[in-house]
C-alpha cells in the first residue's frame, strides 16, 4: 500500500517564525501536492511538483514556498507564518496522469499559528 | 475553471437506509473522478476511483456511477451504518493540467 506520512500532526507556532511542514511518500510518485483545508471552503490547493526540483503554484500560493530535493520528499515552507494560515494542511501523491491513477493522502497536519 | 459541487452538504438519516450522495463537475475533460472519506482531524481515505471511460465502480455496500457527459457523479451507500459517519469527498483529475479539484464535501450522519 501507497504511504503518505507527514511529520507532525500537530504543531504549534507563534507569528513571524519560519515553520517546515515535511512529506514522505513511499511509492515512487513523480507528482506530489500541499493543501489546506478549512471550514466552508473545502480543500485548496497551495503548490504541486510533477518532479524533483520542480514546483507549480496552485490556487493559494501567497506566504507559503515548497521544495522538492528528492523524489519521495515534498516540503511545504511559511516563510513568516501568520495567523490566517491556521488549518490543516494535508499531503498528497500520485503518479503521472491516466484514467486509473489515484491520489494518496497523508493523515494531515494541524497548524496553529499563535 | 473547473467547479466541484456537492450536494447535499450535510445529511442525517436513520440507520439501515439507503442513500445517495451527488457530486457535479462543470469541466468533462478528466481522466478519473475520485471518492473519497474523512473522518473528523482526519486525512482523507479513497474510496472508489472511476476511470473517464468507465460508469460505475462498487466496493462492498458502496457503488459510484460516473456519467461524464452530464457531468455527474452518484455515490450509493447501501444499508447504512453508525460507521459510515464521516464527511465524503469528490475530486476530479483533470487532463488539461492533471490538478485534483475537490467538492466542499457532504457531511453524512448516520442515526443509531
Amino acid at each position: 500500500d501507497v504511504k503518505v506520512t507527514q511529520s507532525s500532526r500537530y504543531l504549534v507556532k507563534r507569528t513571524g517564525e519560519k515553520v517546515f511542514l515535511e512529506c514522505v511518500q513511499d511509492m515512487d510518485h513523480e507528482n506530489m501536492f500541499w493543501y489546506r483545508q478549512d471550514p466552508g471552503l473545502g480543500l485548496r490547493l497551495i503548490y504541486f511538483s510533477y518532479d524533483v526540483k520542480m514546483k507549480e503554484k496552485g490556487d493559494i500560493p501567497e506566504g507559503y514556498s515548497v521544495s522538492r530535493e528528492k523524489k519521495e520528499r515534498f516540503s511545504l515552507i511559511l516563510e513568516s507564518a501568520s495567523t490566517n494560515q491556521t488549518s490543516m494542511y494535508l499531503c498528497a501523491s500520485s503518479t503521472y496522469g491516466g484514467d486509473n491513477q489515484p491520489q494518496h493522502f497523508g493523515d494531515g497536519t494541524r497548524l496553529s499559528i499563535l | 475553471k473547473q467547479e466541484v459541487t456537492q450536494i447535499p452538504a450535510a445529511l442525517s438519516v436513520p440507520e439501515g437506509e439507503n442513500l445517495v450522495l451527488n457530486c457535479s463537475f462543470t469541466d468533462s475533460a478528466i481522466y478519473n473522478l475520485q471518492w473519497f472519506r474523512q473522518d473528523p482531524g482526519k486525512g482523507l481515505t479513497s474510496l472508489l476511483l472511476i476511470q473517464s471511460s468507465q460508469r460505475e465502480q462498487t466496493s462492498g455496500r458502496l457503488n459510484a456511477s460516473l456519467d461524464k457527459s452530464s457531468g455527474r457523479s452518484t455515490l450509493y451507500i447501501a444499508a447504512s451504518q453508525p460507521g459510515d459517519s464521516a464527511t465524503y469527498l469528490c475530486a476530479v483529475r483533470e487532463r488539461r493540467d492533471d490538478k485534483i479539484i475537490f467538492g466542499k464535501g457532504t457531511r453524512l450522519h448516520i442515526l443509531p
